[in-house]
């Protein structure tokens, strides 16, 4: 079943300016877990937070988690080209083992 | 660089055609999945596996079946393919929560 839904559906923004999407969820989770996709290409994993965890960084990336809201943010500071692509955040709980529900994404353009 | 490889990239094929898609990985993850996602949706479990002779279908219903004989293979068939069929369909493997890696995909297509 649908678990998270991230929120824009399409971002357009351009190189330089950060980009934020959101993911909410239903159920109480483990972790949740954001993932990129290029263009009819498999998924990139990118970060996974805890359900015990509030903030988390790699790189350019910020993510976020609100478990009493069921939400977690995802920053792409200072946003490139080549960050062009669909975002997903995905999560699991105990029920699921390791299988992931994923959400139906947000659509990044980073224009030049 | 992914160590899970999908075949075919693409499959244009007949209404009522047999066709199993293949997926192999080379890093010994024990778990594997099948995820079908049809474009600017979100990606849906439709079976997964813990381990050799372990499978098990996933939350969306599929006419499709897997089989796990070997830890690094996990193909999936289709006995009678339809125009339904027609998706995306996405092949991972992981060890733990952390290192799921996904395949580049298949793109089915069921004229």
């Amino acid at each position: 079943s649908q678990q998270g839904e991230e929120d824009p559906q399409a971002l357009s923004i351009q190189e330089g300016e950060n980009a934020t999407m959101n993911c909410s969820y239903k159920t109480s989770i483990n972790n949740l877990q954001w993932y990129r996709q290029n263009s009819g290409r498999g998924l990139v994993h990118l970060i996974l937070i805890r359900s015990n965890e509030r903030e988390k960084h790699s790189g350019r990336l910020r993510v976020t988690l609100d478990t009493s809201k069921k939400s977690s943010s995802l920053l792409i500071t200072a946003s490139r080209a080549a960050d062009t692509a669909s975002y997903f955040c995905a999560t699991s709980n105990s029920n699921s083992g390791y299988a992931l529900n994923f959400g139906k994404g947000t659509s990044l353009l980073v224009t030049p | 660089e992914a160590d899970i490889y999908q075949t075919p990239r693409y499959l244009v094929i007949g209404t009522g055609k047999k066709i199993t898609l293949e997926c192999s990985q080379t890093m010994g993850h024990d778990k594997m999945y099948w995820y079908q996602q049809d474009p600017g949706m979100e990606l849906h479990l439709i079976h997964y596996s813990y381990g050799v002779n372990s499978t098990e279908k996933g939350d969306l219903s599929s006419e499709s079946t897997v089989s796990r004989i070997r830890t690094e293979h996990f193909p999936l068939t289709l006995e009678s393919a339809r125009p339904s069929h027609t998706s995306q369909y996405l092949c991972a493997s992981s060890k733990s929560e952390m290192d799921r890696v996904f395949g580049s995909g298949t793109q089915l297509s069921v004229l």
